[in-house]
């Protein structure tokens, strides 16, 4: 498997605030990707990259932001944090645009 | 539009038995990728298996298996002889020719395994 890190593993932060998420991993995948899991709706995706610098919306990016400047970290970060960012939030990374996802373990985001 | 649906919400079953869990997609592309993955309990995301358009033969490994149907866009995995640790979220997922790099999941389908 892909080394995958995210950090934090749980975040509870108030809203207005700035949180970002970070994604690391080993393997030297081009593509990454951010999703965002909550009941009823499975893994919806945020934002991704095709390689350094290189990044697109996914279906539900208002309110998230990324960057990368190096391969091996991807960050997510939402400038203003909401009550309906409560979640959690999957980092993934694959080798070829159509190979299998390998997936970090997750953050658990709560906005108060 | 292009989609996956899991009709399938919730499957509760008794272990030693056989269960199905559906999965459709909508593409207008004839090149695409059809995925399953797990979900357990403790949170990670455990890749299945891919399988792409021009590959329909079914596959098998040990208790699971895929049937991949195209005239019916189909591809539902079925689990023989559940066990406890069967019990997951499963989730199917699409990724096609002009979706660029990115891969459309299902809503997911939780089965439970009772002893």
């Amino acid at each position: 498997d892909a080394g995958i890190t995210q950090s934090p593993r749980h975040k509870v932060t108030e809203t207005g605030t700035p949180v970002t998420l970070r994604c690391h991993q080993t393997e030297n995948h081009r593509y990454m990707y951010w999703y965002r899991q909550d009941p009823g709706h499975g893994l919806r995706l945020i934002h991704y990259s095709y390689g350094v610098k290189d990044t697109d919306k996914g279906e539900v990016s208002d309110g998230y932001s990324v960057s990368r400047s190096k391969t091996e970290d991807f960050l997510l970060t939402l400038e203003s944090a909401t009550s309906s960012q409560t979640s959690v939030y999957f980092c993934a990374s694959r080798r070829y645009e159509n190979s299998p996802l390998h997936f970090g373990n997750g953050t658990r985001l709560t906005v108060t | 539009a292009q989609k996956v649906t899991q009709a399938q919400t919730e499957i509760s079953v008794v272990e030693k038995e056989d269960v199905t869990l559906d999965c459709v997609y909508e593409t207008r592309d004839t090149t695409y990728y059809l995925f399953w993955y797990k979900q357990p309990p403790s949170g990670e995301l455990v890749f299945l298996i891919r399988r792409n358009s021009f590959d329909e033969q079914n596959e098998i490994s040990g208790r699971y298996s895929w049937n991949f149907q195209k005239s019916t866009s189909s591809f539902n995995f079925t689990i023989t002889a559940s066990q406890v640790v069967d019990s997951a979220v499963y989730f199917c997922a699409l990724s096609y020719e002009t979706s660029g790099s990115r891969l459309t999941f299902g809503e997911g389908t939780q089965l439970t395994v009772n002893p």
